[in-house]
């Protein structure tokens, strides 16, 4: 069973609207949730995170929304550049296990038209 | 500059061969791991290593292997018995913060023939 979901397999925005990119999860042990963003034939790099003590973090045009209630993350960014057209994948994890114990999402295609 | 780099890029094996990826990082990080990428799926985790000389497996570590002698290298052999091996292979590499952040290197597609 899938403990992280990302619902949304692709979206697309048009340049300078926001995109928000949704994920769930299952596991009330995760505490620790990252972003990573990935070209076409490229590894991953990380984005942004949040820890379960936060609700928000921003960093510049990309911002990340907790709401442990409803274990539900969103990242939100604004406003979106073609630049930003990727796979981006959520992840999460219980910080105080093992460092193996990064679990991914399916991945959203975000699609951004001039 | 600091980094990982795998290699090769891409890689063509006739079935029942094995092969082996390797992976060099000099961002004197302790712990790497490799994760395998398919086509609409997330990134699957395969082995993992903490410190030199120890590795654990992943969610899918059958059919295949890893050593890990050295801090810097993280070679990942695909064997024969590896049932479903074309896929886009991920390395990476993490400080010992434990944050779930990872540096991942460019990634090598192997295909089976």
């Amino acid at each position: 069973d899938q403990q992280v979901k990302q619902n949304s397999p692709s979206l697309s925005v048009q340049e300078g609207r926001i995109s928000i990119l949704n994920c769930d999860y299952t596991n009330s042990m995760f505490d620790y949730f990252l972003w990573y963003k990935k070209y076409p034939a490229e590894g991953p790099t990380f984005l942004i995170s949040i820890s379960s003590i936060k609700d928000k973090n921003e960093d510049g045009r990309f911002t990340v929304f907790l709401n442990k209630s409803a274990k539900h993350l969103s990242l939100h960014i604004v406003p979106s550049q073609p630049g930003d057209s990727a796979v981006y994948f959520c992840a999460a994890k219980d910080y105080g296990g093992s460092q193996g114990n990064l679990i991914f999402g399916k991945g959203t295609k975000l699609s951004v038209k001039p | 500059d600091g980094g990982i780099t795998q290699s090769p890029k891409y890689l063509f094996r006739k079935e029942g061969q094995n092969v082996t990826l390797s992976c060099e990082q000099n961002l004197n990080h302790d712990a790497m791991y490799w994760y395998r990428q398919d086509p609409g799926q997330g990134l699957r985790l395969i082995y993992y290593s903490q410190i030199v000389n120890d590795f654990q497996k992943g969610d899918i570590a059958e059919g295949y292997s890893v050593s890990r002698e050295k801090k810097e290298s993280f070679p990942l052999t695909v064997t024969s018995a590896q049932k479903n091996p074309t896929a886009f292979y991920l390395c990476a590499s993490s400080t010992p913060l434990n944050t779930g952040e990872l540096f991942f290197g460019e990634g090598s597609r192997l295909t089976v023939l």
